[in-house]
């Protein structure tokens, strides 16, 4: 079975460019994080969707981050203007709903670059 | 305020023995912990879960203790191997799929 599928790997843009991260999550999972991993840090959540609605994006910096799932199955995050301080690891994770274990699969990451 | 904390940043040790990871929360709401293993340029992989109705979960070489009283968990590798080497993040969820919240990570080297 194919894990979650994280395009591009890496990315360097100068700032003030747009960004966008694509996401394709483990096939049947209805649940769809984006997570921001800073070095040193743990991933932190930016938005979650169940299916194609975002549940949870209190943590997404809304006057420059965006995130859609129009079909409640893959996922796309934008960053648009890109500042230094965007520089990390984007990570998108996905879990099945109602099934008891939370464990969630994560994909390898887009590691940002804003020069 | 860092609800999940991993206050040892490094831990080394030999191919063979035990390694031991530590893991602090201050949410008492926290009723599902879980560990995860990164390598470089990989993404987190999970490793081992446990729910507050328990204090112990054992899957092969990994078992994780649970001390709610103490709000802490700790990750038991025995015995360790050099491909163990990577950083581990411990991570707590508070009810259903909410989302996980993480500590800063270990990073473990097992020297051969």
């Amino acid at each position: 079975e194919a894990g979650v599928v994280q395009s591009p790997r890496y990315k360097i843009i100068e700032k003030k460019q747009p960004v966008a991260f694509w996401c394709n999550p483990i096939s049947g999972h209805n649940t769809l994080y984006w997570y921001l991993q800073n070095l040193g840090q743990g991933p932190e959540l930016l938005i979650r969707y169940e299916n194609e609605e975002a549940v949870d994006d209190s943590q997404l910096p809304k006057d420059r981050f965006s995130a859609e799932r129009l079909k409640g199955v893959d996922s796309t995050l934008k960053i648009q203007p890109a500042e230094l301080g965007d520089s990390a690891v984007y990570l998108c994770a996905s879990s099945l709903a109602g099934q008891g274990a939370i464990e969630q699969y994560f994909g390898p990451g887009t590691r940002l670059t804003v020069t | 305020d860092q609800q999940v904390k991993q206050n040892s940043p490094s831990l080394s040790v030999q191919e063979g023995r035990i390694s031991i990871l530590n893991c602090d929360y201050t949410n008492s709401m926290f009723d599902y912990f879980l560990w995860y293993k990164k390598y470089p340029a990989e993404g987190p992989t999970f490793l081992i879960s446990i729910s507050s109705i328990k204090d112990k979960n054992e899957d092969g070489r990994f078992t994780v203790f649970l001390n709610k009283s103490a709000k802490h968990l700790s990750l038991h590798i025995v015995p360790s191997q050099p491909g163990d080497s990577a950083v581990y993040f411990c991570a707590a969820s508070a009810a259903g799929n909410t989302p996980l919240v993480f500590g800063k990570g270990t990073r473990l080297s097992v020297i051969a």
